[in-house]
C-alpha cells in the first residue's frame, strides 16, 4: 500500500446521495484505475486516467465519474449512490511504458449504500 | 466479460504441502501477472510472465504459461500458513493499439494453508 491512499477508508451512506472517494499517490506514475470488488465478480475496472484531464470509461462506468487535476490525485464521484454500488473500491497506479506494466494498489474503501 | 476463469475456487491445505492455482484466458495476452490479496487488503503484485516465456521461478512461486491452451498455473511450493490469502491473475492485452496499463482480472482462487 505505500505510496497510494485511498481515503476515506469506510463510508456509509443513504441512497441518493453523492460520494466522492480520493486516491492519492506519492509515486508520481502517469496511470491511475479506480476498481471495484464484489464477491464473484473480481476487480472490474470502473474508470482510468493516463494523465492529467485524461480519463476514459472501463468495463462498469455506468453511475461513475472520475477527475484528475493533479497527477497525484484521482477522485470518483458516484453521482447519486445506489444501493448497487455497495462495493470494496480500489485504486492502483501503473508504471506502464516503464516497461513492467505492473499494478500497486491501495488498502481500500468500503462503501455501504443503504 | 471476464478475460481470466480461475479454478479453483477455493483450496484448502495443508502447512508444508504444495498449492497450485490455474488460470484460463480468451484473447492474445502481452503479459499474464499474478497477485495475492490478504484479507481486507489491496492487493500486491507477485510475478509476471510475459507471452513468450514459458515458465518462471521466484522463491516458492512457480509460474508457467501456455499460450496456445491460453493458461497459466501458479504453484507454490512448501506453503506456510502466512500464504492463506486470496490469488488473482491478471492479463495484459496483446498486440494492437495502446493499452493504457489496463489488466483484467480473474475471480481469484482463496487459499487457505492449515497450520
Amino acid at each position: 500500500d505505500a505510496g497510494i491512499t485511498q481515503s476515506p477508508r469506510h463510508k456509509v451512506t443513504e441512497t441518493g446521495t453523492p460520494v466522492t472517494l480520493r486516491c492519492h499517490q506519492t509515486e508520481n506514475h502517469r496511470y491511475m484505475y479506480w476498481y471495484r470488488q464484489d464477491p464473484g465478480h473480481g476487480l472490474r475496472l470502473i474508470h482510468y486516467s493516463y494523465g492529467v484531464k485524461d480519463t476514459d470509461k472501463g468495463e462498469v462506468s455506468d453511475g461513475y465519474s472520475v477527475s484528475r487535476s493533479k497527477t497525484e490525485d484521482f477522485l470518483l464521484t458516484l453521482e447519486s449512490a445506489t444501493s448497487s454500488q455497495t462495493s470494496v473500491y480500489f485504486c492502483a497506479i501503473s508504471d506502464y511504458g516503464g516497461g513492467k506494466n505492473i499494478q500497486y494498489f491501495g488498502a481500500g474503501t468500503r462503501l455501504s449504500v443503504l | 466479460s471476464q478475460q481470466g476463469e480461475e479454478d479453483p475456487q477455493a483450496l484448502s491445505i495443508q502447512e508444508g504441502e504444495n498449492a497450485t492455482m490455474n488460470c484460463s484466458y480468451k484473447t492474445s495476452i502481452n503479459n499474464l501477472q499474478w497477485y495475492r490479496q490478504n484479507s481486507g487488503r489491496g492487493l500486491v503484485h507477485l510475478i509476471l510472465i510475459r507471452s513468450n516465456e514459458r515458465e518462471k521461478h521466484s522463491g516458492r512461486l512457480r509460474v508457467t504459461l501456455d499460450t496456445s491452451k491460453k493458461s497459466s498455473s501458479l504453484l507454490i511450493t512448501a506453503s506456510r500458513a502466512a500464504d492463506t490469502a486470496s490469488y488473482f491473475c491478471a492479463t495484459a492485452p496483446g498486440a494492437g493499439g495502446t493499452s493504457y496499463g489496463k489488466l483484467t482480472f480473474g475471480q481469484g482462487t482463496i487459499l487457505t494453508v492449515h497450520p
